[in-house]
Formats: C-alpha cells, sequence, structure tokens
C-alpha cells in the first residue's frame, strides 16, 4: 500500500491529452514539493517534473505538472506511442522523515 | 555528465548478507543528499535510506530500519547500502538516486538483489 495514492492505469488515443492524479497528505504533498517519474520498460526512472511544475532540460512542454492542496496531477498532450510507461509520483514527507511514491499508473496509448 | 553505477548485486540466501555500492561522477558528491530507491519484481517504487551531504542526518523506511546501513565517502564519491538479515521480500532492484530539495535526479540504472535459498 502506497503513501501517495495514483491510479493504476490509463489510456488514450495518440495525440490526445491524458492526465494521471496523485493524492496524498498535508504531511507530504501538501508541504513538499511534487515531482514526477517515467519508467520505461526495462529502464531506470527519470525525472519528468520537479517541484510541482518545472521541466528538467530536455523534456518537451507536452508534459505538465500542477499541484492543489493534498494531490497533485501530471498533464500529457500530443500523446505519442513512445509516451507508454509507468508514471510515478514522489515526495518528501516531513511528519516521517521518509521518502514517498505513488503506486505507479501504467499508461497505454492506443 | 552527472552518472551513478550502482553494483554488488547477486543471489543471496535468506538471512545473508550483501554491500551495494554506488559510484558517482560528473559532480560535486559531497554536496548531495543521496538515497536508494528499490523496486520488487513487477512493483512500484519503494524508499528505502536516504544520507545527507556530510552523513549527518541519516533516515530508513521502516521496512529495513535495524537491517539495513546506508554510508557514504565522499573522496571516493561513493554511496553504500549494507543489507543484513536479508528476506525474500527484499528481492528488488535497487538503485542510488541523487536528492536536489524533494526530488530525485539522476538516478542509476540498478543492481538485481535476489534473495533465495
Amino acid at each position: 500500500q502506497s503513501v501517495l495514492t495514483q491510479p493504476p492505469s490509463v489510456s488514450a488515443a495518440p495525440g490526445q491529452k491524458v492526465t494521471i492524479s496523485c493524492s496524498g497528505s498535508s504531511s507530504n504533498i501538501g508541504n513538499n514539493y511534487v515531482s514526477w517519474y517515467q519508467q520505461l520498460p526495462g529502464t531506470a526512472p527519470k525525472l519528468l517534473i520537479y517541484d510541482n511544475n518545472k521541466r528538467p532540460s530536455g523534456i518537451p512542454d507536452r508534459f505538465s505538472g500542477s499541484k492543489s492542496g493534498t494531490s497533485a496531477t501530471l498533464g500529457i498532450t500530443g500523446l505519442q506511442t513512445g509516451d507508454e510507461a509507468d508514471y510515478y509520483c514522489g515526495t518528501w514527507d516531513s511528519s516521517l522523515s521518509v521518502g514517498v511514491f505513488g503506486g505507479g499508473t501504467k499508461l497505454t496509448v492506443l | 555528465e552527472v552518472q551513478l553505477v550502482e553494483s554488488g548485486g547477486g543471489l543471496v540466501k535468506p538471512g545473508g548478507s550483501l554491500r551495494l555500492s554506488c559510484a558517482a561522477s560528473g559532480f560535486t558528491f559531497s554536496s548531495y543528499s543521496m538515497n536508494w530507491v528499490r523496486q520488487a519484481p513487477g512493483k512500484g517504487l519503494e524508499w528505502v535510506s536516504s544520507i545527507s551531504s556530510s552523513s549527518s542526518y541519516i533516515y530508513y523506511a521502516d521496512s529495513v530500519k535495524g537491517r539495513f546501513t546506508i554510508s557514504r565517502d565522499n573522496a571516493k564519491n561513493s554511496l553504500y547500502l549494507q543489507m543484513n538479515s536479508l528476506r525474500a521480500e527484499d528481492t528488488a532492484v535497487y538503485y542510488c538516486a541523487r536528492q536536489i530539495g524533494s526530488y530525485f535526479d539522476p538516478w542509476g540504472q540498478g543492481t538485481l538483489v535476489t534473495v533465495s535459498s
């Protein structure tokens, strides 16, 4: 049981938009920045979004992040087959002094 | 290029021990907190442990507390995870990751630890 809650799977057609939610509590998302990671099959996780809504260099602006209260959302527009991957949200839990992740969301581009 | 390379994984019997290493390059290792994150086969990411830049602050997940020890050698640009009393549920790919604020970047390629008799 992960500390942060994500939907197990989402799907959409190529070119469409999808959003992935991440729900937490006041001790984690509510009081810390949220990050998002993309894990392509058989590879290590890769940073996609940091500090709620910032993109590292090299990450296209099709990927966006937002946070409101104790929830965060990852948005992906102009879906491509290459976006098929597992996506994880993560943050720090200040009260437990531990890192926390969501259970992951598998994106299928139909 | 910022790079992290893990090593030391392998097959170990339940109750056994293993020491993982993570070699860092391309950045000032001594300035960053470092973490271990694991992923059991077919499962999601699980944060394992964190160590601050000067080793002053160390944190563990409840699932490994008392069995695992994180450490670092800033002179050797290396991070370690000593794993004792290993259990079948510790079977996973173990990643090391640099921590910046509350996010992790980059991640190493991972090293597989299999606990089985």
